[in-house]
């Protein structure tokens, strides 16, 4: 157990729907970050929260949004779902050090997978 | 913009066949670069993070190291439960906290 809680693990939903995905970083800490993970691009980065704020955006959709409460858990908002949004949603925190160090290490959760049909 | 690319995209071995794996990186100034291990429907899971050209570091038969341009994970004699699919990513100067990944080698180790 990595302490860096998702859920729910798996979704399965219809296209044109919206679902919301939770994340609860690791005791302690502040950032939170979002990734994807399709079979034909890897990991790819989606959006940074620290202690609230969002710090940096990466190839995130229009119908996707994001937030982090003041608990510092997360949630990603996913809407109009089309079948391409169908895949494993990673989210990750890293230790309250501050984002100038480089040994931030992002300790991921085991993920919520999607499927869109 | 900052890339990091692997190399093999699969790698099989025999257990006992030690080998390395390759990742070369382009980013405007390295913050640190990161080797994680993913198995099948899980969270990436934390091994290295190499922050200077020439600095290595061992875990158990797992051994990364780190030039100016790539990073190697070396391993040695492996065995069946190192199948996985080995994760790079980097951080650099002017992209914050996130880190940017390859697209993973995926180890199959047969006994």
């Amino acid at each position: 157990d990595s302490g860096v809680t998702q859920t729910p693990k798996h979704l399965i939903t219809a296209t044109g729907q919206r679902v919301t995905l939770r994340c609860s970083p690791r005791s302690g800490d502040l950032s939170v970050y979002w990734y994807q993970q399709s079979l034909d691009q890897g990991l790819q980065f989606l959006i940074h929260y620290y202690n609230g704020e969002e710090r940096a955006k990466g190839n995130i959709l229009e119908r996707f949004s994001a937030q982090q409460f003041p608990d510092l858990h997360s949630e990603l908002n996913l809407s109009s779902l089309e079948l391409g949004d169908s895949a494993l949603y990673f989210c990750a925190s890293s230790a309250r050090q501050g984002e100038g160090s480089g040994a931030n290490v992002l300790t991921f959760g085991a993920g919520s997978r999607l499927t869109v049909l | 913009e900052d890339q990091v690319t692997q190399s093999p995209e699969a790698l099989r071995l025999q257990e006992g066949e030690s080998s390395s794996l390759n990742c070369s990186y382009t980013v405007s100034g390295l913050r640190g670069l990161f080797w994680y291990r993913q198995d099948p429907g899980k969270g990436p899971e934390f091994l290295f993070t190499l922050y200077s050209a020439g600095e290595e570091k061992e875990k158990e038969r797992l051994k990364a190291t780190l030039t100016k341009k790539e990073s190697f994970l070396h391993i040695t004699a492996p065995k069946p439960e190192d199948s996985a699919t080995y994760l790079c990513a980097v951080r650099s100067y002017n992209q914050g906290g996130k880190l940017i990944f390859g697209q993973g080698t995926e180890l199959s180790v047969k006994p």
